[in-house]
Order: C-alpha cells, then structure tokens, then sequence
C-alpha cells in the first residue's frame, strides 16, 4: 500500500493567488481529513469527509478556504485568494473509521508546506 | 472548553528510559492516541488506550487512568531515532479528535 499520497510538497506562491493541495486517500479507507499545523497553532482539523461527503467543515477558516471530495480516491483543498498568514504544513489523512475505534488511526500523508510570501 | 497539556519539550540520554505526560480536560472521553511526529514529517499512530492501565508495545508502553484524565507514554531503551515530537489526542464524547501541543523529545547521546 502506497500509503496516502499528497501533492505537491512544496508549494511557493504570492499573496493572492490560488493554491490548490492534492490527496489521494488509501483504498479502503472512507474517512478523509484535512489538518493544517503551524507551530503557533499546532494541528488544527479543517473538514473531514466520510464517504466523498464533506461532514464537519467548521474548521475552515474562512470563505476563501474550500474543499472537495469528488470521489474516494481523490481530495483537493483550495485557497482563493492566498495570503501570507496561510503558510503552514498541510496533512491530509485517512482511515477505516470513525476515530474511537483502536483500528482507525489516522494514516496521514507526507504534508504540502505552503509558503505565501 | 477542551484542553491537553503536554510538556514542551524534553530531553534524555540515550539507552535511559524516559515518560512524556499528557493530562486532560475534554468534554467526555472515547479514547486516547499517541503519534509520533520526526521534524519535517508526518505524525505516525504509536498507541491507542481506551481502558485503564498498561499497554505495551516493544520499547514503547502507554498508560491511561480516566478518573485523573491522565496519560503518559514511556519509552524504555532510548535510541537517537527516537527524538521526535509525540502528540497526545483524545477523542470526546462526539467523537471528534482534539490534538496537544506535542512534546519534543531530544536523545542525547
């Protein structure tokens, strides 16, 4: 198993452009988060998905912030327009279940660290 | 509101045996995780405890009491690959996943 796959890694991009972040979840797995983490802040839930539907987006920060799920193998979350204090590592995550379940940890991907200058 | 208190950061020598603490306050409690985080890389689960007591898993071992909303992961026979940041996580009682600030843990040799 490739484990959960994000893209790009890197991502560098001026103040008010549009950025978008890709996830490719591990087969199987109906559960899909999106966390962000600054050291300011540390891990902060965004939106989740269970079955390609978005459940809990209160975590989004504002309007400019969206994210979709248009099957179970792939996410995107896009930022329109971009600003500096969006710069932070973002995980996308998978897993089986719900969280409560010792068989459900999260299995998360390897990060895009997004820079708006 | 929900809070996780974790130390910031700490330190231990290699080969000695060393307890990051994690206390709670969540609005109800459906289990506790512990991850692993090596700097510029993603948090892998280490331990998951939902009972009271001892769970252990090679070097590492995780304890839960649910009366003092309390944990502490161990990790015995220390090696440098060991300094990394370990996160403590519980689950409320709406299932939502609420994350600590992470210890930072530096192996000296």
């Amino acid at each position: 198993d490739a484990g959960v796959i994000q893209s790009p890694r890197h991502e560098v991009t001026e103040m008010g452009q549009e950025v978008t972040l890709r996830c490719k979840p591990i087969s199987g797995h109906d559960y899909l988060f999106w966390y962000r983490q600054t050291m300011m802040r540390g891990l902060e839930l965004l939106i989740y998905f269970n079955n390609n539907v978005p459940i809990d987006d209160s975590g989004m920060p504002e309007d400019r912030f969206s994210a979709k799920m248009p099957n179970a193998s792939f996410s995107t979350l896009k930022i329109q327009p971009s600003e500096p204090r969006d710069s932070a590592v973002y995980f996308c995550a998978s897993s089986q279940g719900r969280e409560s379940s010792y068989n459900s940890p999260l299995h998360f991907g390897n990060g895009t660290r997004l820079t708006v200058t | 509101g929900q809070n996780i208190d974790q130390p910031t950061e700490m330190t231990a020598t290699e080969g000695a045996i060393v307890q990051i603490n994690c206390t709670y306050q969540t609005s109800g409690f459906n289990g506790l995780f512990w991850y692993q985080q090596h700097a510029g890389e993603a948090p892998t689960f280490l331990s998951y405890n939902v009972l009271d007591g001892l769970e252990e898993k090679g070097r590492f071992s995780s304890f839960l009491s649910r009366s003092k909303g309390y944990s502490y992961l161990l990790l015995k026979e220390l090696q440098m690959k060991d300094s990394a940041s370990y996160l403590c996580a519980v689950v409320d009682s709406n299932y939502q996943l609420i994350w600590g600030a992470g210890t930072k843990l530096i192996i000296k040799p």
